[in-house]
């Protein structure tokens, strides 16, 4: 089985605060991806990956850069963290294939204050 | 522009009763449709997939789902729902040739014992 882990379940960070969001999968998949999920308005990509140091923006990429040195992890960076950033965020990874499904994380449940 | 619609919130059934929940996309083509299921503090898992070719999909904990182009809907079913399948559960669309998925806004089920 796909194992997609990421490093926190819950972080409590500041306003303003520099935040990484960790993300390491284990079945050599090339594309990663991370997405934000709020209630009411389902999962929406923020930046997804699709080799190392290759990445793209998503559809609410503002506030938000990424890192891919390896092809196992995916990091997810918050320069400066705001209220609004608070949200569970989704990691997820799949093979190389358009077909190919997504296999996610438990999520990161990030509250900024 | 593609769109996923889950126009259920919210449903509640009683354990053994029948279940369908509903999924309609808009899309040009016909594109890869997926169910995901979303248990409290998890992220999501694959219930089923369908891409091409017969239209009524087996996945696992015994769901499945029916493709009907005509009506542009892929609504997921199952027989006699169990209390553990109380859930969220998330229609998807991926668009053939691109890394992009778009993800409904999710139906939340709630089993009744």
């Amino acid at each position: 089985d796909v194992k997609v882990t990421q490093s926190s379940r819950y972080l409590v960070k500041r306003t303003g605060e520099k935040v990484f969001l960790e993300c390491v999968q284990d079945m050599d998949h090339e594309n990663m991806f991370w997405y934000r999920q709020d209630p009411g308005l389902g999962l929406r990509l923020i930046y997804f990956s699709y080799d190392v140091k290759m990445k793209e923006k998503g559809d609410i990429p503002e506030g938000y850069s990424v890192s891919r040195e390896k092809k196992e992890r995916f990091s997810l960076i918050l320069e400066s963290a705001s209220t609004n950033q608070t949200s569970m965020y989704l990691c997820a990874s799949r093979a190389t294939g358009f077909n190919s499904p997504l296999h996610f994380g438990n999520g990161t449940r990030l509250t900024v204050t | 522009a593609q769109s996923v619609t889950q126009p259920d919130i919210h449903i509640t059934v009683s354990e053994g009763a029948s279940l369908e929940l509903r999924c309609n996309y808009s899309y040009g083509a016909t594109p890869y449709l997926f169910w995901y299921v979303q248990s409290p503090g998890q992220g999501l898992q694959l219930l089923l997939k369908y891409f091409s070719g017969d239209t009524l999909v087996q996945g696992i904990k015994g769901f499945e789902a029916e493709f009907k182009r005509s009506q542009s809907s892929f609504n997921l079913r199952k027989p006699s729902v169990h209390w553990s399948d109380a859930a969220e559960y998330f229609c998807a669309v991926g668009a053939p040739g691109t890394y992009k998925y778009i993800f409904g806004t999710g139906t939340r089920l709630k089993v009744l014992a």
